[in-house]
């Protein structure tokens, strides 16, 4: 069955430092995979997805992620982290062939330092 | 973008009785949402797939009868938590389809309601 995990719980960053949160996955053929962002008070908003094609992918926000089959990774990235990305991040799968049904890794708290 | 509401943000009940939840797509039809539940700093689990028209798919583990779901429009899902406990204490998400063809189809998600049963 597909699965994401995510290693990191909980990441610390400087404002202005780079970011990289780190999402693996487990499925035999190419997954369709997303990262979200919750805040406090607001539902899942979606940062990117990859589906096909392109390796990199761009999303919202300044952030990017690239898919590695090879390392069975789709970690999200970002050169310059703001006060305002400090948010709970999941990293997520399709389960079977139903877009929405989703599972969802345990997710990374950022916490941004001024 | 596209908003999914959903109804109530919070409700506190007492053990033994009933609560609704409703989940609105609000500037588009979806014959498809489904309804995840997340315990306090822990991931999203999918409890079930709510088809406008038919009856819901539940997920493995997940009990039919304890959390009824009904998908009577294009824009309403409702989750009842029947005979609510303490450990169904929990916050609940509900998302919504939008369908626009192949890779663009994008899921969207309510802001949560808090259920608390005393």
């Amino acid at each position: 069955a597909q699965s994401v995990t995510q290693p990191d719980i909980h990441i610390t960053v400087s404002e202005g430092a780079s970011l990289e949160l780190r999402c693996n996955y487990s499925y035999g053929a190419t997954p369709y995979l997303f990262w979200y962002v919750q805040s406090p008070g607001q539902g899942l908003q979606l940062l990117l997805k990859y589906f096909s094609g392109d390796t990199l992918v761009q999303g919202i926000k300044g952030f990017e992620a690239e898919f590695k089959r090879s390392q069975s990774s789709f970690n999200l990235r970002k050169p310059s982290v703001h006060w305002s990305d400090a948010a709970e991040y999941f990293c997520a799968v399709v389960r079977g062939s139903t877009l929405g049904r989703l599972y969802f890794g345990r997710g990374t708290q950022l916490t941004v330092w001024p | 973008g596209a908003v999914v509401s959903q109804h109530p943000s919070w409700v506190i009940c007492k053990s033994g009785t009933s609560v609704k939840i409703e989940c609105r797509s609000l500037d588009f039809q979806a014959t498809t949402m489904f309804w995840y539940r997340q315990f306090p700093k822990q991931s999203l689990m999918l409890m079930a797939t709510s088809n406008e028209g038919s009856k819901a798919t539940y997920e493995q583990g997940v009990e039919k009868d304890k959390f009824l779901i009904n998908h009577a429009s294009l824009t309403l899902s409702t989750l009842t938590v029947t005979s609510a406990h303490p450990e169904d204490s929990s916050f609940y998400i509900c998302s919504a389809l939008r369908l626009a063809g192949g890779n663009t189809d994008t899921q969207y998600f309510g802001p949560g309601t808090r259920l608390t049963v005393l």
